[in-house]
């Protein structure tokens, strides 16, 4: 059974460009979650989505990020017009049901130049 | 969410058995308590669940006391692959409400030979 899967690994961009991470549950997990964790410090909950709602987006910015989860396809996490304040880790975890652990991806590490 | 406090960092030598304490005085009745643990560059690992009491899996024990305002991370004999940081995490599990995780700064252990 795989694990979360996200890609890219390694994303870099330019100011004011568009970033797309991309992350593939756990088989059978329904339950998607986005944190994002700059240097040295621990990860910070963005959003909860289940297949094609989002449940609970209490931390992410208002402005420039959105994130999906569609019935198809992976879980998106889109930042429009990057500025350097957005260069962190970005993990993705999932989970079977709302209450059951939460399985961690290898993360996307967004560099803005 | 329960705050939690925990050591900024621990060292210790192979084969050693190395305690982490976790202090969330404000633990509400309805949280659980989980440990992760991550390796740089890596997503967060989960290593143990519990509610109260004792647990102990494979890799670790969990130690809960009655009043469940810490809890104790375990683990046995460690090697030099245990260094990583630790954190603890006290979540709030609401049947459809999701799983927030709050991460502080963790633990950083350092274990040498």
């Amino acid at each position: 059974n795989a694990g979360v899967m996200q890609n890219p690994r390694h994303l870099v961009r330019r100011r004011g460009q568009e970033a797309r991470l991309r992350c593939s549950p756990m088989k059978g997990h329904s339950h998607v979650y986005w944190y994002r964790q700059l240097p040295e410090e621990g990860l910070k909950f963005m959003v909860y989505l289940q297949k094609e709602n989002i449940i609970d987006e209490s931390g992410m910015p208002k402005e420039r990020f959105s994130a999906e989860f569609p019935k198809e396809g992976p879980s998106i996490l889109r930042i429009q017009q990057v500025v350097r304040g957005d260069s962190a880790a970005y993990f993705c975890a999932s989970s079977l049901t709302a209450t059951d652990t939460q399985y961690f991806g290898p993360g996307t590490r967004l560099t803005v130049l | 969410l329960a705050k939690t406090t925990q050591p900024i960092s621990m060292d210790s030598y192979e084969g050693q058995e190395v305690n982490i304490t976790c202090s969330h005085n404000n633990i509400a009745t309805n949280d659980y308590i989980t440990w992760y643990q991550q390796f740089p560059s890596q997503g967060p690992r989960f290593i143990i669940q519990g509610y109260k009491t004792k647990v102990t899996n494979e890799v670790a024990s969990l130690f809960i006391p009655a009043d469940r305002k810490s809890s104790t991370l375990s683990l046995p004999r460690v090697s030099l692959s245990d260094t990583a940081v630790y954190y603890c995490l006290v979540g709030d599990i609401l049947t459809g409400g999701g799983n927030k995780l709050t991460f502080g700064t963790g633990t950083q252990l350092k274990v040498e030979l």
